[in-house]
């Protein structure tokens, strides 16, 4: 059964820490994405890649966030240093060509807590 | 103004009863994505649409480009149905994906 991996599920912090989030796509997905959902502003895209390269990351902060596909196996979203208002759940989605044409399948999220 | 409204932000309804979830968009769209998050967190792509209707079981998703509206239905609604739908909207040539704030739907037995 097929599924988007992400690790780890929890993460708690201390302020100031650097956070590290990992994403397996679905094998033979090209298309991956970051969202990031908060009680207050509900779901946000962050930044998508196709084929490894990024094609949107204009909903990201980029002075602290950096996202990044090393292979296509593994997607990494990193915030350093990490603020309390960076605490929220992340969702990894992956999908197969453009958004407008096919289903995402989202990942379980890590919920980030920064203290 | 959200450039997505959905309607209601919660639902409570008694098993069996049909259910309407609406969704309107201010902007120009290629497509619509109907979401389920369930109360554990999960989230699952229910449909993809740009135009017309969708069916999967007892789930219905219409759209209309010209009213830049969209609506989800479930009938004959289940306990199991409980969850929170998001509606999102794809914009632009990078496809930015737009969400509502979502639909509380509460189905009691």
């Amino acid at each position: 059964d097929a599924r988007v991996t992400q690790t780890p599920r929890h993460k708690v912090t201390e302020m100031g820490q650097e956070v590290t989030m990992r994403c397996q796509p679905i094998l033979g997905h090209n298309t991956v994405f970051w969202y990031r959902q908060t009680m207050m502003q509900g779901l946000e895209l962050l930044a998508y890649f196709r084929n490894r390269a990024p094609l949107d990351d204009s909903g990201m902060p980029k002075d602290r966030f950096s996202a990044e596909m090393p292979d296509a196996t593994l997607a990494t979203l990193k915030i350093q240093p990490s603020e309390p208002r960076d605490s929220a759940v992340y969702f990894c989605a992956s999908g197969y060509r453009a958004l407008a044409k096919n289903i995402q399948y989202f990942g379980a999220g890590t919920r980030l807590s920064v203290l | 103004k959200n450039e997505v409204e959905q309607s209601p932000q919660n639902l409570t309804a008694q098993e069996g009863e049909f259910i309407t979830i609406n969704c309107s968009y201010s902007v120009g769209i290629s497509a619509l994505h109907w979401l389920q998050q369930h109360p554990g967190g999960g989230i699952v792509s229910l449909f993809m649409l740009s135009s017309g209707k969708k069916k999967h079981g007892r789930l219905i998703a219409t759209i209309n480009i010209q009213e830049k509206h969209s609506s989800l239905h479930i009938t004959a609604s289940h306990p199991r149905d409980s969850a929170v739908y998001i509606c999102a909207v794809i914009t632009g040539s990078n496809y930015k994906l737009t969400f509502g704030k979502g639909t509380l739907l509460t189905v009691n037995p």
